[in-house]
């Protein structure tokens, strides 16, 4: 299954709200999380099964669809929000990822 | 807590072999399936294999296939990856990850192959 993230760089400021969407080439359901990953660091869960905010994680972050299509929002930019975005289907092997979002404060 | 330790990565010839490992904790480590990930350095995360709790149903990419092995030792609480007739573009750090949907990671281990 293929996942096309859009954009694939994204410059916004604080405050703003900011989405990036994922598609998948088939029907993933709602397996579909999305991850913030900053310079050096392991990938950071944000939201688990498409909509489901992970424990500890902000609540200006929220992820929404199912089937093929599926958007990660941050409501509110913040300055330490800077990192790359991905989306990953886990519903069937092989698990694969978005080519990830560059987001960058203007 | 959750932790994942990898380790086992470092520089070897194309040919080589390696073996990478990580340390699981704080969870009932024979209930989760795991995953290897990894990532070029400054490229988009790609995942390599899964294995069962048990161990004994276990996944590949094409891109590794027979090359390399999945396991694990439930009862020292490990995950490991062999990896053997290593190339160039398996340069990457790479990252074991919990559960089917792969949610947890570890901090990762950089492996470079090179001459």
């Amino acid at each position: 299954i293929q996942m096309t993230q859009s954009p694939s760089s994204l410059s916004a400021s604080v405050g703003d709200r900011v989405t990036i969407t994922c598609h998948a080439s088939q029907d993933v359901i709602t397996s579909l999380n999305w991850y913030q990953q900053k310079p050096g660091k392991a990938p950071s869960l944000l939201i688990h099964d498409a909509s489901n905010l992970e424990t500890g994680v902000p609540s200006r972050f929220s992820g929404s669809g199912s089937g093929t299509d599926f958007s990660l929002t941050i409501s509110s930019l913040q300055p330490e929000d800077i990192a790359t975005y991905y989306c990953q289907q886990f519903e069937t092997v092989p698990i694969t990822f978005g080519q990830g979002t560059r987001l960058e404060i203007k | 807590e959750v932790q994942l330790v990898e380790s086992g990565g470092g520089l070897v010839q194309p040919g080589g072999s390696l073996r990478l490992s990580c340390a699981a904790s704080g969870f009932t480590f024979i209930n989760y399936w795991m995953n290897w990930v990894r990532q070029v350095p400054g490229k988009g995360l790609v995942w390599v294999s899964r294995i069962n709790s048990e161990g004994n149903n276990v996944f590949y990419a094409d891109s590794v296939k027979g090359r390399f092995t999945i396991s694990r030792d439930n009862a020292r609480n490990t995950l490991y990856l062999q990896m053997n007739s290593l190339r160039v573009d398996d340069t990457a750090v790479y990252y074991c990850t919990r559960g089917v949907s792969g949610g947890d990671w570890g901090q990762g281990t950089l492996v470079i192959v090179s001459s």
